[in-house]
């Protein structure tokens, strides 16, 4: 596609529930981020993808978060039973490749546990 | 750990004027790529400039560009010619060489620019 798109763009979920958040990267794009972005804390490195594999998942805060990647092109960040504090702006971004250090950002799921 | 510290959280400029947005880094590497992006109310980050540690000459982009000081660990950003379109929020992102799979962006915390009429 044109661009990194990411879905759904707003989510509102109780806590306690499950969410996916999907990326589509850049076709073509072999390298995929994830980050997420909390209000007052800036921009935080969750999962970075090389194809399919997970070469660095130092990122992720707990257990109840899991991602994966398949054929190389879409990811889904999955969040387990959420809490409050899970609110934030989850960004994904891909690159063409490994060793490539343009990431284009999608616009971002605004994810509100109520 | 590498650190990324932007001091000033938000900023305001006349259009037409320049402004200094200001960033300092704490690494251990020698080599490693510097970046600005900028965030518009849409969300979507967009790079405004990259710097690689091993060049000397400071990177320039239209009316973007950085003073990058290797031994201070430091790299700001000017705008010049200000517009109402910079009107962003800016972070300030540092990178390890692409190698054993670590190519995560490192971001300081962001400054707010309002560029005012």
């Amino acid at each position: 596609g044109a661009g990194v798109s990411q879905s759904p763009s707003n989510k509102v979920t109780e806590k306690g529930k499950d969410v996916e958040l999907r990326c589509d990267p850049i076709s073509g794009h072999t390298a995929l981020y994830w980050y997420r972005q909390s209000l007052g804390q800036g921009l935080e490195f969750l999962i970075y993808f090389q194809g399919n594999s997970a070469p660095d998942k130092s990122g992720l805060p707990s257990d109840r978060f899991s991602a994966e990647r398949t054929g190389g092109s879409v990811s889904t960040l999955t969040i387990q039973r959420t809490q409050q504090e899970d609110s934030a702006v989850y960004l994904c971004a891909s690159s063409r490749h490994r060793g490539n250090t343009e990431a284009f950002f999608g616009q971002g799921t605004r994810l509100t546990v109520v | 750990a590498q650190t990324v510290t932007q001091s000033q959280p938000e900023m305001s400029v006349q259009e037409a004027e320049t402004v200094t947005l200001s960033c300092t880094y704490d690494t251990s590497e020698n080599n490693y790529y510097l970046f600005w992006y900028k965030q518009p109310p849409s969300r979507q980050m967009i790079l405004v400039i990259r710097q690689e540690a091993y060049k000397q000459q400071n990177a320039t982009e239209n009316r973007f560009s950085v003073n990058f000081q290797k031994a201070a660990k430091s790299f700001s950003l000017k705008i010049s010619d200000s517009q109402l379109g910079d009107t962003a929020m800016y972070f300030c992102a540092f990178m390890k060489p692409p190698q054993g799979g670590s190519e995560k962006l490192v971001f300081g915390k962001g400054t707010k620019l309002t560029v005012n009429p």
